[in-house]
């Protein structure tokens, strides 16, 4: 299947800061990725659509100031956590589709801990 | 009611055991069906993709859809403990609709 690299795969950061997370098509174009977010014993929640060149689209309740998304070439995403506070500890994962109506690859995850 | 129901467990086997896991839908307009694997703290695996009603084997993994019954199933033989992770049924209508996801069930397969 095809390879989608996120990085890096645990944080620590004081309240306050603002941390940043990749995530990269490897072996091919990604035209839209998507960012989730998943509590501990639940399932992920869609947080926004990422599009090549364009602005991402949130989902309801997600605040767009709070969590940058920057989608500047085919094979890269970035998430920003602007501001963090403890409360946006989560793990955080992106996804790409490789096409329309194709299938949806994942990477591994950025565990969020926000002291 | 919820547009993607999965009982989330937890399911705990013996090594060997066959495994069955389901989710059921409601919307009518889902077309794509996928079972993705996560293990914990990990992003999920994409385990099997189906589009059509019936069976797709890969495997020891087996994926059935019944779209007259709104349900879909994922058959796991002779399981065993690398077995051992949360499953996931995700659907959706297709082009660029997204994924709708269930809960996740967690399985245990046991040595």
């Amino acid at each position: 299947g095809a390879v989608v690299s996120q990085h890096p795969s645990w944080v620590i950061c004081k309240s306050g800061t603002s941390v940043k997370i990749e995530c990269r098509s490897l072996d091919f174009q990604a035209t839209t990725m998507f960012w989730y977010r998943q509590f501990p014993k639940q399932s992920l929640m869609l947080m926004a659509t990422s599009n090549e060149g364009s602005k991402a689209t949130y989902e309801q309740g997600v605040e767009k100031d709070k969590f940058l998304i920057n989608h500047a070439s085919l094979t890269l995403s970035t998430l920003t956590v602007t501001s963090a506070h403890p409360e946006d500890s989560s793990f955080y994962i992106c996804s790409a589709r490789t096409g329309v109506g194709e299938k949806l690859f994942f990477g591994s995850g950025t565990q969020l801990s926000v002291l | 009611q919820k547009e993607v129901e999965q009982d989330p467990g937890p399911l705990s086997v013996p090594e060997g055991a066959i495994v069955s896991l389901n989710c059921t839908y409601s919307n009518s307009a889902f077309q794509y069906f996928m079972w993705y694997r996560q293990y914990s703290r990990k992003g999920p695996e994409l385990l099997m993709y189906t589009y059509s009603s019936g069976n797709k084997e890969d495997g020891r993994f087996t994926a059935q859809v019944d779209k007259s019954s709104k349900y879909i199933s994922l058959f796991i033989r002779d399981s065993q403990p690398s077995d051992s992770a949360t499953y996931l049924c995700a659907m959706n209508p297709g082009g660029s609709e997204k994924l709708v996801f269930g809960k996740g069930t967690k399985l245990t397969v046991n040595p």
